[in-house]
């Protein structure tokens, strides 16, 4: 399948336990977050998304957290199963001028049995 | 409905040719964008086309271009191609112009020989 990164953060987690990936933005403009997931040989696919003037999502076994005082976005992924093995991403749009994606440079979860 | 659509899948190509990916959006989807996914500098925002026009674009050199049908499909062309071309190129189309959700498609795989 295709590499989408050699030297990734890596996360090993046990299966049915919950994980947590973090991302940091540097971009205080930054009014909406996403999350995506990419599996081997696929495009990255959508998880969940936030706008900055709430702090917390949820969605089906998904959590987002965002903390803007400290420029801080989280997933929290509940009862991790072999399927969630991936690479995540976060992505943020800023409110200024291009309002182009701009991906953090991922987190591969490993999902043990 | 499908989603987004690329094609080729994979492609190899020698220094100095130049090359034209495919990318057809989500039925109803007006804009579409185009990503560069490498190991070493993640993914990176290469342009948007909505209504046949660029909205925006990201750092790449001249050599990257691309353009929109009125059927919303697109495509881009990379001239003078060079080794650090090689990388899966992405593209993702939204409903309306960037700022919000976007899905990708699986990808082109390029290497540059």
């Amino acid at each position: 399948g295709e590499s989408v990164g050699l030297h990734l953060p890596t996360l090993s987690v046990q299966e049915g336990d919950n994980s947590i990936i973090n991302c940091a933005y540097s971009n205080s403009a930054s009014d909406y977050f996403i999350w995506y997931k990419q599996e081997s040989g696929k495009g990255p696919q959508f998880i969940i998304d936030i706008r900055s003037n709430m702090d917390k999502r949820q969605g089906q076994r998904v959590t987002v957290l965002l903390n803007k005082t400290v420029k801080h976005l989280s997933l929290q992924i509940a009862a991790t199963q072999p399927g969630d093995s991936a690479v995540y991403f976060c992505a943020e749009i800023d409110d200024t001028g291009r309002r182009a994606l701009t991906f953090g440079s991922g987190t591969r979860l490993q999902v043990q049995p | 409905k499908a989603g987004v659509t690329q094609t080729p899948r994979y492609l190899i190509k020698t220094r100095g040719q130049q090359v034209t990916l495919s990318c057809s959006p989500i039925s109803g989807h007006r804009s579409v964008s185009w990503y560069q996914q490498t190991p070493g500098q993640g993914l990176q925002f290469l342009f948007e086309y909505f209504s046949e026009t660029q909205r925006n674009k990201g750092n790449f050199p001249g050599r990257f271009s691309g353009r929109q049908f009125s059927n919303s499909r697109s495509e881009m062309n990379v001239s003078t191609l060079e080794l650090g071309d090689s990388a899966l190129y992405l593209c993702a189309s939204s409903p309306g112009l960037a700022g919000g959700l976007q899905f990708f498609g699986p990808g082109t795989r390029l290497t540059v020989l």
